[in-house]
């Protein structure tokens, strides 16, 4: 199995613009999560997707952030406009759920809001 | 509410110490506790976990965690560290009535010095 799939592995861009994160979860497994780490915040869960269903989306921030999983497959992270204090590095995570909630969870999307 | 708290935020440690890091969870039901690790630059890693059954758990990389349920803790511990053992640890806890979704501790930044 390739695991959780994530990408881009880096982004770097400008105040202002869309940023558009993308995870692959693992095959056959029916939650999503996504976390946000920082050094000052630490590990923070944004919002997670039971058979693609948004079930807690309280961690997302604010307004500019949005998820969406259209399909068993892929989900979407965006932030728009994004802002400088942005910049983080965004894990998505995946587990079959009610086998006792292990997570799987992907490399990373490294952000950068300059 | 379910909540996780690690004692130690940073710890510094000799090759061949012994290594114990301290995590308490305030739910009161039944949990699943998770220990991963996470190396510098990389993601999340399951390094054990607990559901049931014998309360010394033993994981990868001789690493073993004890569930005390009397003192809702399940401390982390491995008896000789290496230098590759530097890393940031994490406990997280799930319940039933949270869903299942994970909550993490802050975090333990582990320093081997070689």
């Amino acid at each position: 199995d390739a695991g959780v799939i994530q990408s881009p592995r880096h982004e770097v861009t400008e105040m202002g613009q869309e940023v558009t994160l993308r995870c692959k979860p693992i095959s056959g497994h029916n939650s999503l999560f996504w976390y946000r780490q920082t050094m000052m915040r630490g590990l923070e869960l944004l919002i997670y997707f039971n058979n693609n269903v948004p079930i807690d989306d309280s961690g997302m921030p604010e307004d500019r952030f949005s998820a969406k999983m259209p399909n068993a497959s892929f989900s979407t992270l965006k932030i728009q406009p994004s802002e400088p204090r942005d910049s983080a590095v965004y894990f998505c995570a995946s587990s079959l759920r009610d086998t006792n909630n292990e997570q799987f969870f992907g490399p990373g999307t490294r952000l950068t809001v300059l | 509410a379910q909540s996780v708290s690690q004692h130690n935020h940073h710890v510094i440690l000799s090759e061949a110490a012994s290594l114990e890091l301290g995590c308490n969870y305030s739910y009161g039901g039944t949990v699943n506790l998770f220990w991963y690790v996470q190396y510098p630059g990389q993601h999340l890693q399951l390094l054990l976990k607990y559901f049931s059954g014998d309360p010394l758990v033993k994981g990868i990389k001789g690493f073993e965690a004890e569930f005390i349920k009397s003192k809702f803790s399940f401390n982390l511990r491995k008896p000789s560290v290496q230098w590759s053992d530097t890393a940031e640890y994490f406990c997280a806890v799930s319940s039933k009535a949270a869903g299942n979704k994970l909550t993490f501790g802050g975090g333990t930044r582990v320093l081997v010095k070689p």
